[in-house]
């Protein structure tokens, strides 16, 4: 199957610094690429969705200018968690779609943050 | 937007008994409904998914039904292992390169 990989797997960080997280699918070309944060024991909330080469849309309550999302190629979307505070710590998960032909989407292996 | 809904959100069930998992959605255009399991700290993983053009589907030991006028689908998993143990997801979707809205999840334990 298609894979998406995620860098990197794990951030500590210090509160008001930035983060960014890549994500990446190697092996095919992901028109749509989404953007998931996932609390302990919670499901996976849909944060955005990026379409290459256009803006993100975001969903109700997510900041954009908190989470910069950007979808540069058809392989490579970036979240930047801007100014990050220790209620940003949680698990970010990717994903990304082939298009409007393919339902099925692959995720990525996600990226632990925590800010102190 | 739509509204996923999932039951139970925990689940205890003896090796080689069955396990049902129930989601309702709220938008009558979603037609695409897969299911994930994710092991702790770990990626979802595609088990099994459904198109609203089929009632049910079966792969192996674990199948999906479907029932669009009442708006719920569900996921059964026959004759259980310890190795099913994990959280499963169920989504909902209107189509190719759409958003997937998740339910809630649901921890399954099989006890050996």
């Amino acid at each position: 199957g298609a894979v998406v990989s995620q860098h990197p797997s794990r951030v500590i960080c210090k509160s008001g610094t930035s983060v960014k997280i890549e994500c990446r699918s190697l092996d095919f070309q992901a028109t749509t690429m989404f953007w998931y944060r996932q609390f302990p024991k919670q499901s996976l909330m849909l944060m955005a969705t990026s379409n290459e080469g256009s803006k993100a849309t975001y969903e109700q309550g997510v900041e954009k200018d908190k989470f910069l999302i950007n979808h540069a190629s058809l392989t490579l979307s970036t979240l930047t968690v801007t100014s990050a505070h220790p209620e940003d710590s949680s698990f970010y998960i990717c994903s990304a779609s082939a298009g409007a032909r393919d339902h099925e989407q692959f995720f990525g292996p996600g990226t632990r943050l925590t800010v102190l | 937007g739509e509204n996923v809904e999932q039951h139970p959100s925990t689940l205890s069930v003896q090796e080689g008994d069955s396990a049902v998992i129930k989601c309702t959605y709220s938008d009558s255009a979603s037609n695409y409904f897969p299911w994930y399991k994710q092991e702790l700290g770990k990626r979802p993983q595609l088990i099994i998914d459904i198109r609203s053009n089929v009632g049910e589907k079966k792969d192996q030991r674990i199948a999906v039904t479907l029932n669009k006028t009442a708006k719920h689908f569900s996921l059964h998993i026959t004759e259980t292992q310890p190795e099913d143990s994990a959280v499963y997801f169920c989504a909902a979707s209107i189509g190719g390169g759409n958003q997937f809205y998740f339910g809630t999840g649901t921890s399954l334990t099989v006890i050996p």
